[in-house]
């Protein structure tokens, strides 16, 4: 089983709908979630980190963190063109001090 | 502030020659990732260190990969001899850590390779 795994997608939403992006996680003490987004020839920038179970909100960005189903998610609501690009999923390795894992990520489309 | 600083940024090189890569952390922050990412496998981490000191290399793929960080300000990966499959882009990272969760990473641009 991959450490951390997400849909490659790509996801395609209209302009205005909800974009919800997933990804499930091995390491049961794996304590620190985020979400970095990536731009095409780009490097990975952050846009959402969680630590607890819940919701965290931020924007139009929501990141839920389910850490019993180690399921993370990412709701981005009124999508934008400019939110098209490739969604990475990254969690910490416990085991490693603090170094992250990260999935393959999902290339995400929104179209005007 | 001026980022994670990579250079350089793109390499075109011939197997079996040697590359090295090159990332000035931003200042202050403690630890220091080295990423490669590929279509085929995503990002991943190589090495990662912290105060100076490597902490976890199990992501080097063999001996032609090594990784220094002679002082806090620079640091760097070098592939001797290079090999057609390393061509990737190298990410290098940099964040704060203060013992607690996981501090935010920030990236360096990358160097995109290409061995011939």
């Amino acid at each position: 089983q991959k450490e951390v795994e997400q849909n490659s997608g790509p996801l395609s939403v209209p302009e205005g709908a909800i974009a919800s992006l997933n990804c499930t996680y091995s390491d049961r003490g794996s304590q620190s979630f985020f979400w970095y987004r990536q731009y095409s020839g780009k490097s990975p920038e952050l846009i959402m980190s969680i630590y607890s179970n819940g919701d965290k909100e931020d924007g139009r960005f929501t990141a839920q963190l389910n850490k019993a189903s180690q399921y993370v998610s990412l709701l981005i609501r009124d999508s934008q063109p400019s939110d098209s690009a490739t969604y990475l999923c990254a969690v910490n390795r416990r085991q490693a001090g603090t170094a992250l894992i990260f999935g393959k990520g999902t290339t995400l489309s929104v179209s005007s | 502030d001026a980022g994670v600083i990579q250079s350089p940024r793109h390499e075109v090189t011939e197997m079996g020659q040697e590359v090295t890569l090159r990332c000035k952390p931003i200042s202050g922050h403690n630890s220091l990732f080295w990423y490669r990412q590929t279509m085929m496998r995503g990002l991943e981490l190589l090495i990662y260190f912290n105060n100076n000191v490597p902490i976890d290399d199990s992501g080097m793929p063999e001996d032609r990969f090594s990784a220094k960080m002679p002082n806090a300000s620079f640091s760097t990966l070098k592939i001797q001899p290079s090999e057609p499959r390393d061509s990737a882009v190298y990410f290098c990272a940099s964040s704060q850590t203060s013992g607690r969760v996981m501090e935010t990473q920030y990236f360096g641009p990358g160097t995109r390779l290409l061995v011939l």
